[in-house]
């Protein structure tokens, strides 16, 4: 079955620069959540878009912005970045009306150097 | 926000022995969840347990759930080399909504 796809896989990235992280979700899921998890810790919600609107915000800073487009897929820009911008950065995807339970992608590894 | 904590952060044990696992959490939820995370790998959703139930089984997995502590536990009964992984919890508001991962615990399962 398809799962959450997620480009690229591995990213490097220096400080000031700015990356863009890609989410194509499960066929027919139209909610889309991204996530970011520190070297050793749990992940942190960001945000999240249902049919293309802002669904739910969580720790996303400023520098970051995000967007789900009419094919379902989002994009998570990275303007700026920061040393502590390295992590994992999950997104997943649900059916609306089953949002309970949520897919996860691979991740995309982002360093920041 | 409500939060997960997962109890103990790091685990070894046997292959053949079970690993119990324990979350609290701080809100009310309507959810609670289980992931597993091989290591820097995506995470794998391993089951859902609603704020109505007290107990849930899937294979070698048995959730157990106490609101009135606020706390969940995950047992894996007798664990595989393969159960190596970090395994969190994760709870969802009244909502639905507002999805909040604990710290997760790292268990290693000993050949």
């Amino acid at each position: 079955a398809a799962g959450v796809i997620q480009s690229p896989r591995h990213l490097i990235k220096e400080k000031r620069e700015t990356a863009t992280l890609k989410c194509y979700p499960i066929p027919r899921h139209d909610t889309v959540y991204w996530y970011q998890q520190g070297p050793g810790q749990d992940p942190q919600f960001l945000i999240s878009f249902y049919e293309k609107m802002q669904s739910d915000k969580g720790s996303i800073p400023d520098r970051f912005s995000a967007q789900q487009f009419s094919d379902y897929h989002s994009e998570l820009n990275m303007s700026s970045l920061e040393l502590g911008d390295s992590a994992l950065y999950f997104c997943a995807s649900s059916l609306r009306l089953a949002k309970n339970i949520q897919y996860f992608g691979a991740g995309t590894r982002l360093s920041v150097l | 926000s409500q939060q997960g904590e997962e109890d103990p952060q790091a685990l070894s044990i046997q292959e053949g022995e079970n690993a119990t696992m324990n979350c609290s959490y701080k809100t009310s939820i309507n959810n609670l969840q289980w992931y597993r995370q091989n290591s820097g790998r995506g995470l794998v959703h391993l089951i859902l347990i609603r704020s109505n139930e007290r107990e849930k089984h899937s294979g070698r997995l048995r959730v157990t759930l106490d609101t009135s502590k606020k706390s969940s536990s995950l047992l894996i009964t007798a664990s595989r080399a393969a159960d190596t992984a970090s395994y969190f919890c994760a709870t969802a508001d009244n909502y639905g909504q507002n999805f909040v991962f604990g710290p997760g615990t790292r268990l290693s399962v000993l050949p």
